[in-house]
């Protein structure tokens, strides 16, 4: 089993702030996703990161491979009510994912 | 709408009945995936088929079965539970490419209480 860590496990900023959650893990990946999970729903894709160094922007969301393929990022400039939400990266290896334990991030208005 | 379907959405049982939790995906995607989803713990998956066929059973115990009749249609029979089985059961299909699983799409979860 391949052990990813989330930090931190939670974080709650006022509306405007920004933001950065961290993914680590002592394995190499093929690729890497993040997702976010709203309450009463599944996990929903926000990325994909394939390429060691890799930086990919969605709008205000940031996320970053790590040159080694082994941790990621994901930062939020001027965060609003409506990132709210349980941010989930998983590793990618042959068929099946792998995902951390997740960010639970609160941003009040 | 994801187009991965999960029924019941809610489901309290004893430890002596048996369920199942149904999931439909209208994706046409090769792939089918349980996962487990437990409070302050990562997404632990369970089962995956592809291709009908399973492919991975990540040590989980017997009183969990999977069924997968046909690649739109995962079963998990559930029977003689423990209360430590209560958990979100997340249901999830993607196509699989030659780099790994692609994206996920999962269905919004069958939550469990084991009484």
């Amino acid at each position: 089993t391949q052990l990813l860590e989330q930090s931190p496990q939670f974080l709650s900023i006022q509306e405007g702030e920004n933001l950065t959650v961290y993914c680590n893990s002592s394995s190499v990946f093929s690729s890497l996703q993040w997702y976010r999970q709203e309450p009463g729903e599944g996990p929903v894709l926000l990325v994909t990161v394939v390429t060691g160094g890799e930086v990919k922007k969605l709008k205000r969301l940031t996320f970053q491979f790590g040159d080694a393929r082994k941790d990621s990022s994901l930062h939020i400039t001027a965060a609003q009510p409506g990132d709210t939400g349980l941010y989930l990266c998983a590793g990618a290896d042959d068929y099946k994912l792998s995902f951390g334990a997740g960010t639970t991030v609160t941003v009040r208005a | 709408e994801t187009g991965v379907t999960q029924t019941p959405r809610h489901l309290v049982m004893g430890m002596t009945n048996k369920k199942s939790l149904k999931c439909e995906q209208h994706l046409g995607h090769n792939a089918m995936y349980w996962y487990k989803q437990s409070a302050k713990k990562p997404l632990e998956l369970m089962f995956v088929y592809n291709f009908k066929e399973q492919t991975e059973n990540n040590s989980v115990p017997s009183r969990f079965s999977p069924e997968c009749p046909n690649s739109s249609h995962l079963f998990l029979h559930l029977h003689t539970l423990q209360p430590e089985d209560s958990a979100l059961y997340l249901c999830a299909s993607s196509q699989l490419a030659p780099r790994g699983p692609g994206e996920l799409f999962f269905g919004e979860g069958s939550r469990l209480t084991v009484l």
